[in-house]
């Protein structure tokens, strides 16, 4: 089966770096995505990864490996606003996106 | 900025009634999609649509429709609603290629059955 895993929760104190990562199975692999969810929101877009490697936009990064199944999301410079579950989705061999349950993210002062 | 609108945004209603649930994107977007997500899980693919006359089944459609007449427009019906359905409801589109078929969320729809 199919399968992503992400951790339940984290916490970081505001002003640190936090690192979320996420490890996958799936049936091929057509890219993987971070998206940020707000309580009682919808999800938004945060990255993209299709090649090994470190991509970076702003305080956020997000690195794969495609050998090892593997991702992280990269926060710095943690703001409050920063608390929030992220999502990670692997676009699978049919281009459809298989989900992770998500990781709560508490920021404490 | 992502141009997609849900409606109604909160729902009761009672067992057995019928009920749709509206999308519309702005952005021109050949595929759309919807998600069920209960607090704390995964989001569930129900119905997705490559573009007008396009519908294909995710892993929860057996108690659901959808149809794609025009291309800004992706309703859902529940035929009868049950407990079960209890939820919330997520409309996505996105482009049928480049920005790597990025999904662009509405605000949802939470659904309470009685």
């Amino acid at each position: 089966g199919q399968n992503i895993d992400q951790p339940t929760e984290m916490t970081a104190t505001e002003g640190a770096i936090v690192q979320i990562n996420c490890t996958y199975q799936t049936s091929g692999f057509n890219g993987l995505f971070w998206y940020q969810q707000h309580a009682g929101e919808a999800p938004t877009f945060l990255s993209y990864n299709v090649l090994d490697g470190l991509e970076e936009k702003g305080r956020f990064s997000s690195f794969l490996s495609r050998s090892k199944g593997y991702s992280y999301l990269l926060l710095k410079e943690l703001q409050m606003k920063d608390s929030a579950s992220y999502l990670c989705a692997v676009k699978d061999s049919n281009y459809q996106l298989i989900w992770g349950a998500g990781t709560k993210l508490i920021i404490k002062p | 900025e992502a141009d997609i609108y849900q409606t109604p945004r909160y729902l009761v209603i009672g067992t057995g009634k019928k009920i749709t649930l509206e999308c519309s994107q702005t952005m021109g977007h050949d595929k759309m999609y919807w998600y069920q997500q209960d607090p704390g899980m995964e989001l569930h693919l129900i119905h997705y649509s490559y573009g007008v006359n396009s519908t294909e089944k995710g892993d929860l459609s057996s108690e659901s429709t959808v149809s794609r007449i025009r291309t800004e427009h992706f309703p859902l019906t529940l035929e009868s609603a049950r407990p079960s359905h209890t939820s919330q409801y997520l409309c996505a589109s996105s482009p049928l290629a480049g920005e790597a078929e990025t999904q662009y969320f509405g605000p949802g729809t939470r659904l309470l059955v009685l």
